[in-house]
């Protein structure tokens, strides 16, 4: 089975300033892809980013990127020039090969502080 | 607007009493899920479908069941509910294929006491 964790239940940075959340997994299958989601106050779960395993570039999104280390299986988020609407509660995901099965970690809480 | 929905957004209800948590999508989606989220556990998967008539357990099936009668459709099914199914429920669809975005309802708030 695979388990993904996020170390770090809460988290806070200044307006503007760069914050990095830190997810990492653990699988036994060489392909599979990865996501992190939020979730601000109004429950809505929305995708931010996306990386697939087989490839070695890390995936950008505007102001988020993530640092994806296969052989560590570690795959943080970082966000650049946070903004107060970057508030929310943040799930790193991994969803196996066939896409079928899906594995959430248990969150991190953002604050952005104007 | 393409969209997932689910009904009811919050529910209160007593222990045995069966219920249903629907769930529609109208992108023509072949693949749907279900996940509940608890504090302290985030999301965890209960069951899937790939396509009509394909259903198949996620990491939490106990006490639930589905079907998919129609591609749109995707009820839950509670038969005898419980307090440790007090939970947030999401439902969610996408297209074929492993990568595709997931696109979440609203959430249902069921409470069993």
């Amino acid at each position: 089975a695979q388990t993904v964790t996020q170390s770090q239940p809460e988290m806070s940075v200044q307006e503007a300033e760069t914050v990095t959340l830190s997810c990492t997994y653990d699988t036994s299958e060489n392909n599979y892809y990865l996501f992190w989601y939020k979730q601000p106050p109004s429950r809505q779960m929305i995708l931010v980013i996306r990386q697939e395993a087989y490839k070695q570039q890390n995936a950008t999104e505007n102001r988020f990127s993530v640092n994806f280390q296969k052989a560590a299986k570690s795959f943080s988020l970082k966000i650049s020039d946070s903004q107060l609407g970057d508030t929310a509660m943040y799930f790193c995901a991994f969803g196996t090969n066939t896409g079928n099965q899906f594995y959430f970690g248990t969150g991190t809480s953002l604050t952005v502080i104007p | 607007e393409a969209q997932v929905t689910q009904n009811p957004r919050y529910l209160i209800t007593v222990t045995g009493k069966k219920l249903t948590v629907t769930c529609s999508q109208n992108m023509n989606h072949e693949y749907m899920s279900w996940y509940r989220q608890d504090p302290g556990l985030g999301l965890r998967q209960i069951y899937y479908s790939m396509n009509v008539e394909v259903t198949d357990k996620g990491d939490v099936p106990e006490g639930y069941k589905v079907s998919r009668k129609e591609k749109r459709n995707f009820p839950l099914i509670l038969e005898s509910p419980s307090p440790n199914q007090t939970s947030l429920y999401f439902c969610a669809s996408r297209l074929a294929g492993p990568n595709g975005e997931q696109y979440f309802g609203p959430g249902t708030r069921l409470t069993v006491t």
